[in-house]
């Protein structure tokens, strides 16, 4: 069965530092997301990707962040300086259209971003 | 725009009993619906979808949901738990039209005991 996956599993950074969390969505889906889970609390939207530019995102994606499909393969999420509030378990996911009304997004494993 | 309202943040149950875990959503156009699942370090997991077809929706491991447009409710069932069951539930909306993000409500702590 087809699969998105992020890698890494778990990354661990010093606050300031850049970051990049990689994903690779399904391959024939057209849309991407990235979505970010604090300890215990909600899962929130970040920012949603199509034909190759930014399609909507959140007040929490601000200029520290940046996302980009450099390859038509992966889907990146860059956090340019890294703040002790960014961590938290980040979650992409990919989503083709489907009949009737919208398919299901497909998330990946997620990546564990500590930063210390 | 579109919100959802888990009503329980934790429900316990006992093992063989049914489960009920609550959801009302708000959306300004037809929704689309889908109940996640997420144990415990793991991922998030699809447990069953609604997108406008039949109102029961049968998703895996037992779970059903019906869409009830008058309540605007799409409440998660199971008619009876077992113990790999316990793990956080959430209930997510997104709209029907353009490239709509999904909005996750807060989520169900569903726990089982023997």
């Amino acid at each position: 069965e087809p699969e998105v996956t992020q890698t890494p599993s778990h990354q661990v950074t010093q606050m300031g530092q850049e970051v990049i969390l990689r994903c690779v969505p399904i391959s024939n889906h057209l849309y991407f997301y990235w979505y970010r889970q604090i300890l215990g609390q909600k899962v929130e939207f970040l920012v949603s990707f199509y034909n190759n530019e930014i399609s909507e995102k959140s007040e929490i994606f601000d200029d520290q962040f940046s996302v980009e499909r450099p390859d038509g393969s992966n889907f990146t999420l860059k956090i340019r300086s890294t703040k002790l509030e960014d961590s938290a378990m980040y979650f992409c996911a990919s989503r083709d259209r489907g009949s009737p009304g919208w398919a299901e997004a497909f998330f990946g494993q997620g990546t564990r971003l500590t930063v210390v | 725009a579109q919100s959802v309202t888990q009503l329980d943040s934790h429900v316990s149950v006992s093992e063989g009993t049914p489960v009920l875990l609550r959801c009302n959503y708000s959306s300004s156009y037809s929704p689309s619906l889908f109940w996640y699942v997420q144990h415990p370090n793991k991922g998030l997991q699809l447990l069953l979808k609604y997108t406008s077809a039949a109102t029961l929706v049968k998703g895996i491991n037992g779970f059903e949901a019906e869409f009830k447009k008058s309540e605007t409710s799409f409440h998660l069932t199971k008619p009876s738990a077992h113990m790999s069951d316990a793990a956080e539930y959430f209930c997510v909306v997104s709209m029907n039209t353009g490239f709509q993000k999904l909005v996750f409500g807060t989520g169900t702590r569903l726990l089982v005991s023997p």
